[in-house]
């Protein structure tokens, strides 16, 4: 069964400071697509990035870098010189396998970035 | 193009009482999906439509109906809503089934059961 751990329930930064995000899935698929989701106080839902198994590439951009690493199944986030804007929960997802429809989702980690 | 929009965004109804969420999307998408999110629960599947004129169970059917009006609209309506029912509901689509596809999320509505 797929399942997502994001061990940090609640992180806070100081303005500029960077800050990782860590995500650590299970899965038995071979080809498998990773997400990361932003949810903003006003609470909705923003898609960030879509990764599949195939493309371990470290992913930039702008502020914002994803490092996928298969040998220790881990797809984490790293946000640069962190703005208060980037306060927010942010979400890791997996596929769920093939013929699936739901997104397995971890829990969160709720970013507050201080000013 | 406003990508996928829900109403009401908060509703309070008290047990036994009925209700649909509407969701909405202009993006073409083929497959629509409806989520709970519960605190500490991440988000759970509810319904999906993988295309016009199909809908499925996810994981957490019970209590709901769904029906995908046309390629746009999916609703969901709560029958006779129970205080489990608490929790904030999105809507979601993606241009293709499956769970590989990116999902575009919905604002959310915010439901209480008293």
């Amino acid at each position: 069964a797929q399942k997502v751990t994001q061990a940090q329930t609640e992180i806070s930064v100081v303005e500029k400071e960077d800050v990782t995000l860590d995500c650590v899935y299970e899965t038995r698929d071979t080809t498998y697509y990773l997400f990361w989701y932003k949810q903003p106080p006003s609470g909705e839902l923003v898609f960030l990035i879509r990764r599949n198994s195939f493309d371990e590439q470290n992913e930039i951009s702008g502020r914002y870098s994803w490092n996928f690493q298969k040998s220790t199944s881990s797809f984490n986030f790293t946000i640069t010189a962190s703005q208060v804007v980037d306060s927010a929960v942010y979400f890791c997802a997996l596929d769920s396998g093939a013929g699936s429809y739901q997104l397995t989702f971890g829990k969160g980690t709720k970013l507050s970035v201080i000013p | 193009n406003a990508g996928v929009t829900q109403t009401p965004k908060f509703q309070v109804l008290k047990t036994g009482q009925s209700m649909t969420l509407q969701c909405a999307q202009d993006m073409n998408h083929n497959s629509m999906y409806w989520y709970r999110q519960d605190p500490g629960m991440g988000l759970r599947l509810i319904y999906y439509s993988a295309s016009e004129g199909t809908t499925d169970k996810g994981e957490v059917p019970n209590g709901y109906n769904v029906s995908r009006l046309n390629k746009r609209e999916f609703s969901l309506r709560l029958e006779s809503a129970a205080p489990s029912q608490t929790s904030v509901y999105f809507c979601a689509s993606s241009v293709i089934a499956g769970s590989t596809d990116t999902q575009y999320f919905g604002p959310g509505t915010r439901l209480t059961v008293l």
